[in-house]
This record gives structure tokens, sequence and C-alpha cells, in this order.
């Protein structure tokens, strides 16, 4: 099945910093999605960008499918951004439907 | 997206016993899934839960360990059978609809077996 790779595995910021997650997969998608876990366990969805760029308030991201890599970008940083963020995938290939995660990326955002 | 339910939130289980989580859409969806989260891991799926078929599961779980209902398209149920510590875990529904099949995640069941 597809394989999805996050880099960093830890970010340490502090508060109005701007990062990047990067976000690598094996194979071509028929979906990526991007997702904030909270402290609490929540799964908020980001994007859903198998290619293209969008952008939703301070953060954005980057999916170039041809060179199967995704970026997540977060512009001035918030404590409230803390968290796992987590890349998942899928494709209509040998994977079916699965939706694959990658091992995320935490987060942590200092005052 | 649909609103997406799950019940308990929380619960502290005994060794040996077992456990029904429920998980409730409050639109009809096709595609329902089971995910396990480990402490400090990533999110596993467990098994694909269709209408009107038998749960599909990955490698590594089993019906008798995990069995699957699903009785009609917005409701499906998992349970953990026989717990042991090693099932502590967060177990989240999700379920995938709309014309860009994006998938949602219901606040997750926290469970811990002593």
């Amino acid at each position: 099945g597809i394989q999805v790779e996050q880099s960093p595995p830890d970010l340490i910021l502090q508060e109005g910093a701007n990062s990047t997650l990067r976000c690598n997969f094996s194979d071509s998608v028929n979906n990526l999605q991007w997702f904030h876990q909270n402290p609490w366990g929540q799964l908020i969805n980001l994007f859903y960008i198998p290619s293209g760029t969008k952008q939703n308030g301070r953060l954005s991201a980057t999916t170039v499918a041809t060179e199967r890599y995704s970026l997540l970008y977060i512009s001035s940083s918030q404590t409230t951004d803390s968290g796992v963020y987590f890349c998942a995938a899928w494709n209509s290939g040998g994977s079916n439907y699965k939706l694959t995660f990658g091992k995320g990326t935490l987060l942590t955002v200092n005052p | 997206s649909a609103v997406i339910s799950q019940k308990p939130s929380r619960d502290i289980c005994q060794r040996g016993t077992s456990l029904t989580i429920q998980c409730q859409v409050d639109s009809q969806v096709t595609m329902m899934f089971w995910y396990r989260q480990q402490p400090g891991q990533s999110l596993t799926l467990i098994a694909t839960a269709n209408q009107g078929s038998e749960a599909t599961y990955e490698s590594g779980f089993v019906i008798d360990k995990f069995p699957i209902s699903r009785p009609n398209l917005t409701f499906s149920t998992l349970t953990v059978s026989n717990m042991s510590p090693e099932d502590s875990s967060i177990y989240l529904c999700s379920y995938r609809g709309g014309r860009a099949y994006e998938q949602y995640f219901g606040p997750g069941t926290r469970l811990t077996v002593t």
C-alpha cells in the first residue's frame, strides 16, 4: 500500500514564528488530507488537497502530486496551534480506499 | 460535512471485560471506518464497515477481538473484547463522504484497561 512519511517529527516554535511541515507519499493519490489533533485527541480536518494550493487563514497547503509531496505552512503561530499534525493519503490502487496516516509532526508553540 | 459522534467519550475497564463503542452520523454515509491510536502513535485502521456486508479487517485485527456491526447507513458499533492493558488506546470512528471523498473523524473514545 501507499507509504506516507512526515517531517520533522518534532518542532518547537516561539509564538509568532512561521513553520513548514512536509509530507512525502510513495504513489499517486486520490486523496490527501492534513489534520490537526488537539491535546484532547480530537482530529480536525485542515485541508483536503490531492493537488494544488489552498489557504485558510494563517494556514496554507500545497501538494505537488507529480513529485509526491505536500507541504503545510503555518504562519504567525499561536499557542493554540500546538498539537500533532497528521498527513494522510489513499489511492484507488493496491491499497484500495484505505486512508494511510503518517507518523505525525508534534508541534509545540511556546508563548 | 455530517456531524459524527461517539459514545462513550472515555472509559476505564478491567482486564477481561468487553466494551462496545457506538458511532452515530447525522446523515447517511456509505463508508465507515474504525481506527485505533495507541499512546503516542499514529492512527491505524482496524476495519471498514459498509452497510449490508461483513466488515473488512486489516492485517493484525480479527473479528473475534473487534466485532463490528453496521445495521444502517448512520450507525456502527465496535466492540473491544476480552480486553488487556495493551488495548488502552483512543478508538476513532470515521466516515468518507461528499464529492471529494474527504474523510471525517469522530471525537474518539479514550479507553484505559487496568
